[in-house]
């Protein structure tokens, strides 16, 4: 069974240019998540879909953040302008269903903000 | 601010040695997780214990909940080089939280 995928792994940028991450959840997964860790903190998620509705977006900054999980499987997270605190490792969850599930992790994506 | 937090935020042992690590959280959960991240690397699951259970074993690996306290415990016995990573609790409940993690290091 594949993993989850996640792309690119790494991407520097510099402040208020734009970039946008990928990420495939396990086939079959309902739910999906993303969280950013930032060096020395535990994952915070970002937001969480169910099928391709949002069930949590409360922690994302939705003045700068924006995703979207079109038909239900492959999401996509785009940060524009991009700041320097922005600097994380951004990660991608997928489970089977939403609750009392074990969440299975991608890779992440390593972003650095100059 | 997160909902869990682990103690200690550090631990160094050596190899064969018993790791214990702590997770105190804030409201009411459904489940707790703990996950571990060796470095640069995604996070694995490792166990997950519901909230009417107390105790729950996984090869070398046993968590305690104690919901009156809101806490949780991992101990992992026999400690190896390769168990070298940090931990992290993770709770359910209306929302999802990670803790703050604890970094633990096995001399061989």
């Amino acid at each position: 069974e594949a993993g989850v995928a996640q792309s690119p792994r790494y991407k520097i940028i510099e402040k208020r240019q734009s970039v946008a991450f990928w990420c495939n959840p396990i086939s079959g997964h309902a739910t999906l998540y993303w969280y950013q860790q930032i060096l020395g903190q535990g994952p915070k998620l970002l937001i969480q879909f169910q099928n391709n509705g949002v069930v949590d977006d409360s922690q994302l900054p939705k003045d700068r953040f924006s995703a979207e999980r079109l038909k239900g499987v492959d999401s996509t997270l785009k940060i524009q302008p991009a700041k320097l605190e922005d600097s994380a490792v951004y990660l991608c969850a997928s489970s089977l269903r939403r609750e009392l599930e074990t969440q299975y992790f991608g890779p992440g994506t390593r972003l650095l903000v100059l | 601010s997160q909902q869990g937090e682990e103690d200690p935020q550090a631990l160094s042992i050596q190899e064969g040695e018993n790791a214990t690590m702590n997770c105190s959280y804030k409201t009411s959960i459904n489940n707790l997780q703990w996950y571990r991240q060796n470095s640069g690397r995604g996070l694995v699951h490792l166990i997950l214990i519901r909230s009417n259970e107390r105790e729950k074993h996984s090869g070398r690996l046993r968590v305690t909940l104690d919901t009156s306290k809101k806490s949780s415990s991992l101990l992992i016995t026999a400690s190896r080089a390769a168990d070298t990573a940090s931990y992290f609790c993770a709770t359910s409940g209306n929302q999802f939280y990670f803790g703050t993690g604890t970094s633990l290091t096995v001399i061989p």
